[in-house]
């Protein structure tokens, strides 16, 4: 399996600018999960769904983000409009229910808002 | 609730020197435990697991922890170290047996292995 596929690697944009951030999890896997990474605050949990479901957005810091799940092998994270404190890397992640639950993660998007 | 406490912000070390690092965690029930690695610019790599059985479980890249319920901790260590696992190192736990739940992380401890 090629593993959790994050795109792009890089984004840089514009203050006021819409990010489109993307996510294939691992076949098979029925949770995926969308954090942000910085330096400040560390790893947080933004959402996670089960099943293309959301099923706990507490994490989202506002309503410029959203994150949808299509089908069991898509998942997009939207910042509209960006701000440059959205500067951070994103990562993506999935897991099965089964056993201990361990996440698989992506290499993650780094985003920079100017 | 579940919280992980990795004491350690940042760990210095030798080359070919042994290493812990060590996390303790809070739960009311019994968790999973868990560390994973990220080196520069990656995403973060799981290293070992623990689920249940034997306390000493072994990973990828020469590292082993020791899980001990009643000191409630998970340190992680390796008796040598290189150059190439200077990394951050994340431990986790997530609960078990009672509906699903979200993998608990610590803020992360840098290993910083210089020759």
């Amino acid at each position: 399996d090629a593993g959790v596929i994050q795109s792009p690697r890089h984004e840089v944009t514009e203050m006021g600018q819409e990010v489109t951030l993307r996510c294939k999890p691992i076949s098979g896997h029925d949770y995926l999960f969308w954090y942000r990474q910085t330096m400040m605050r560390g790893l947080e949990l933004l959402i996670y769904f089960n099943n293309n479901v959301p099923i706990d957005d507490s994490g989202m810091p506002e309503d410029r983000f959203s994150a949808k799940m299509p089908n069991a092998s898509f998942s997009t994270l939207k910042i509209q409009p960006s701000e440059p404190r959205d500067s951070a890397v994103y990562f993506c992640a999935s897991s099965l229910h089964q056993g201990a639950g361990e996440q698989y993660f992506g290499p993650g998007t780094r985003l920079t808002v100017t | 609730a579940q919280s992980v406490t990795q004491l350690d912000s940042q760990v210095p070390v030798f080359e070919e020197a042994p290493v812990e690092l060590r996390c303790n965690y809070s739960s009311s029930v019994s968790v999973y435990l868990f560390w994973y690695v990220q080196y520069p610019n990656q995403g973060l790599q799981l290293l070992l697991k623990y689920l249940s059985g034997s306390t000493l479980v072994k990973g990828i890249n020469g590292f082993e922890a020791e899980f001990n319920k009643s000191q409630t901790s998970f340190h992680l260590r390796k008796p040598s170290v290189h150059i190439s696992d200077t990394a951050e190192y994340f431990c986790a736990v997530r609960r078990m047996n009672s509906g699903y739940s979200t993998l608990t992380f610590g803020k992360g401890t840098m290993l910083l292995v210089s020759p």
